[in-house]
């Protein structure tokens, strides 16, 4: 079962920023939590990832709360291209020695409003 | 550097048949996972394969299976197809696997309809 909860939608204006919540209360102190997106009918695409600290790509940021329980993903101008599903993901490990897999839960539809 | 490739992009199968999809990963990439998204579901963990082993395996029954070659091709093939297996299944590549950050790069997708 995916380990977080997020919002199944949320709108979001042109050009404003989006900020896309994600609660995973249960993570573990070696987890790192991930974001993917999906486009309709196009394979998810990769977006951030963090442990513990903030970090900021050419995409988005990521805020993780102090006691990690809760993270946001941040899209700084949102434009129509961003409407897609945003995947929150926490890495749990796989059944096989050293491997990881990625659980994906509902996501959140985020659309953008011209 | 080209993307991850699955082939076909469209497949049509009765009940009962078999089907095998393919997946290229990014060159350089060892790691190979295989996912089904369906409306009900979402997007679900098929297994992953590495180094032509099969190192991590989700709660699908043995009618799914896969492999991969020495080029870190992959191959998964369904067996004795039922309605439920229409789907889109999509592949990801990584460098190396699970052992550190590693992110996935997915592909666009075999959709399968099954009649």
């Amino acid at each position: 079962d995916a380990k977080t909860t997020q919002p199944p939608s949320m709108d979001c204006a042109e050009g404003r920023a989006a900020n896309l919540p994600c609660n995973h209360s249960t993570i573990s102190g070696n987890e790192y939590v991930y974001w993917y997106r999906q486009i309709h009918s196009q394979g998810p695409q990769y977006i951030i990832h963090g442990l513990k600290n903030n970090e900021t790509n050419e995409m988005a940021s990521l805020i993780i709360t102090e006691d990690r329980k809760s993270s946001t993903l941040i899209l700084p101008h949102a434009t129509l291209r961003d409407t897609a599903v945003y995947y929150c993901i926490v890495r749990g490990p796989g059944s096989g020695a050293g491997s990881y897999q990625l659980t994906f839960g509902k996501g959140t539809k985020l659309s953008v409003i011209p | 550097k080209a993307g991850v490739t699955q082939t076909p992009r469209y497949l049509i199968k009765t009940r009962g048949q078999q089907v095998t999809l393919s997946c290229s990963p990014i060159s350089g990439h060892r790691s190979v996972s295989w996912y089904q998204q369906t409306p009900g579901q979402g997007l679900q963990f098929l297994f992953e394969y590495f180094s032509e082993t099969q190192r991590n395996k989700g709660n699908f029954p043995g009618r799914f299976s896969g492999r991969q070659f020495s080029n870190s091709r992959s191959e998964m093939n369904v067996s004795t197809l039922e309605l439920g297996d229409s789907a889109l299944y999509l592949c990801a590549s990584s460098l190396i696997g699970g052992t550190a950050y590693n992110e996935q790069f997915f592909g666009p997708g075999t959709r399968l309809t099954v009649l």
